[in-house]
């Protein structure tokens, strides 16, 4: 089946850098990445996806990459704030698989600095 | 605010014990999801409905786990014989629209002492 790795599972980085979280997938037959937003104590929050027919797509200060010959995407924050701390999951489907189900990343723990 | 609810928000039980969890998506007749998530890792899917019917379980679904989606709305998760294991946050999540996102919910968290 399907398997995500992401990395780092940590990140810091200084209020206005750019933070970078890079994930890889298995299944060459994956098409659907979505990256997701999590603060403590609630749900995740979809911010930005891309789908396999896209090389990038960009969103103010968010932007994702997918390479689908390596078969890893990332993710980048630009300008980053400190309302930008969070965990970040990456995440990965497949429309063959009728369920559409995500297979998430063991996410990424971002500390924005003030 | 996608505008999935779920309740309780917390349950504390105690082993053995069963619990049930309930979702309330934006819109009926789409596909749901459940997902638990572990503290420190990413959720794992445990089963989907399209309208009112449970198409795929999650090997992570063992028998003590029960899900329905009556008349295609609401959904409930069963927990029966609650494990010091089940202790998890249970998501569930929606797809709205024809783009197959899918919406979380709040999630419920379960402590299992």
């Amino acid at each position: 089946g399907e398997n995500v790795e992401q990395h780092p599972s940590t990140l810091s980085v200084q209020e206005g850098d750019s933070a970078v979280i890079k994930c890889t997938y298995s299944d060459s037959a994956s098409n659907y990445f979505p990256w997701y937003k999590q603060e403590l104590g609630k749900g995740p929050q979809l911010i930005i996806d891309i789908r396999s027919n896209v090389g990038e797509k960009k969103d103010q200060r968010i932007a994702v990459t997918l390479n689908k010959t390596a078969k890893h995407f990332s993710l980048h924050i630009t300008e980053t704030q400190p309302e930008d701390s969070a965990v970040y999951f990456c995440a990965a489907s497949r429309s063959m698989d009728s369920s559409y189900k995500l297979i998430f990343g063991s996410g990424t723990r971002l500390l924005v600095r003030p | 605010d996608t505008g999935v609810s779920q309740n309780p928000r917390h349950k504390i039980t105690k082993r053995g014990q069963n619990v049930t969890f309930r979702c309330d998506p934006i819109s009926e007749h789409n596909r749901l999801y459940w997902y638990r998530q572990t503290l420190g890792q990413g959720p794992e899917f445990l089963t989907y409905f399209q309208n009112e019917a449970q198409l795929e379980k999650s090997r992570l679904l063992s028998d003590r786990f029960s899900a329905e989606r009556p008349k295609g709305s609401f959904s409930t998760l069963e927990i029966q014989r609650t494990e010091q294991g089940d202790s998890a946050m249970y998501l569930c999540a929606e797809v709205a629209g024809g783009n197959n996102e899918q919406f979380f919910g709040p999630g419920t968290r379960l402590t299992v002492l």
